[in-house]
């Protein structure tokens, strides 16, 4: 069964400083993975992805590393900003869909 | 281009009522998908549809039912609401499966 597990539900971090969000998977049937990120009262918005061709993409201020052995990948923020408080929701291809893990609550402290 | 639109955005239910979410796109997508969002649980798929005519159960699919008469439009259906059934609800659709857009969801209560 495919799975994408985030562990962290919530995570704090002060302005300026490096956010990390960690997701974990197992059963991927592809090695594609994607980051949305979710304001209150809105949807979901696609952030950044990773295939396995790579094990590391940056986008700004935004990073994502895959290790395929350890079947992990992470989300580094840097410098963290207010506006970067949301829901953060990691995804992992499937057939012909997404699954996407628990989320992790980010809040940026000033 | 106002991308993926849900009607309604909130709505509240009697259980035993049914009522039908509509989700629009005007960005000529084939694959169009309905989730719900419940706290700690994450985002999990209900139905889904690969094109007009084709609908496909998720994870969750018990007590919901879909239609896809129209490329543009696919709808969610509760055919007798259930307070287990009360969640946000969040449409999306995607040129191929992976880079999905979503709607703003509709929150739905089931008293």
């Amino acid at each position: 069964d495919q799975q994408v597990k985030q562990n962290s539900p919530s995570l704090s971090v002060q302005e300026g400083r490096i956010s990390i969000l960690n997701c974990d998977y197992t059963n991927s049937m592809f090695d594609y993975f994607l980051w949305y990120k979710k304001y209150p009262a809105e949807g979901p918005t696609f952030l950044i992805s990773i295939s396995s061709i790579k094990d590391k993409n940056e986008d700004g201020r935004f990073t994502v590393f895959l290790n395929k052995s350890a079947k992990h990948l992470s989300l580094h923020i840097v410098p963290s900003q207010p506006g970067d408080s949301a829901v953060y929701f990691c995804a992992n291809q499937g057939a012909q869909k997404l699954v996407f893990g628990q989320g992790t609550r980010l809040t940026i402290n000033p | 281009n106002a991308g993926v639109t849900q009607t309604p955005k909130f709505r509240v239910l009697k259980t035993g009522q049914s009522m039908t979410l509509l989700c629009a796109q005007d960005m000529n997508h084939e694959y169009m998908y309905w989730y719900r969002q419940d706290p700690g649980m994450g985002l999990r798929l209900i139905h889904y549809s690969v094109g007009e005519g084709t609908t496909a159960k998720g994870e969750v699919p018990d007590g919901y039912n879909v239609s896809r008469l129209k490329k543009q439009n696919f709808l969610l259906g509760l055919e007798s609401a259930a307070p287990s059934q009360t969640s946000v609800y969040f449409c999306a659709s995607a040129p191929v499966s992976i880079r999905q857009f979503f709607g703003p969801g509709t929150r739905l209560t089931v008293l």
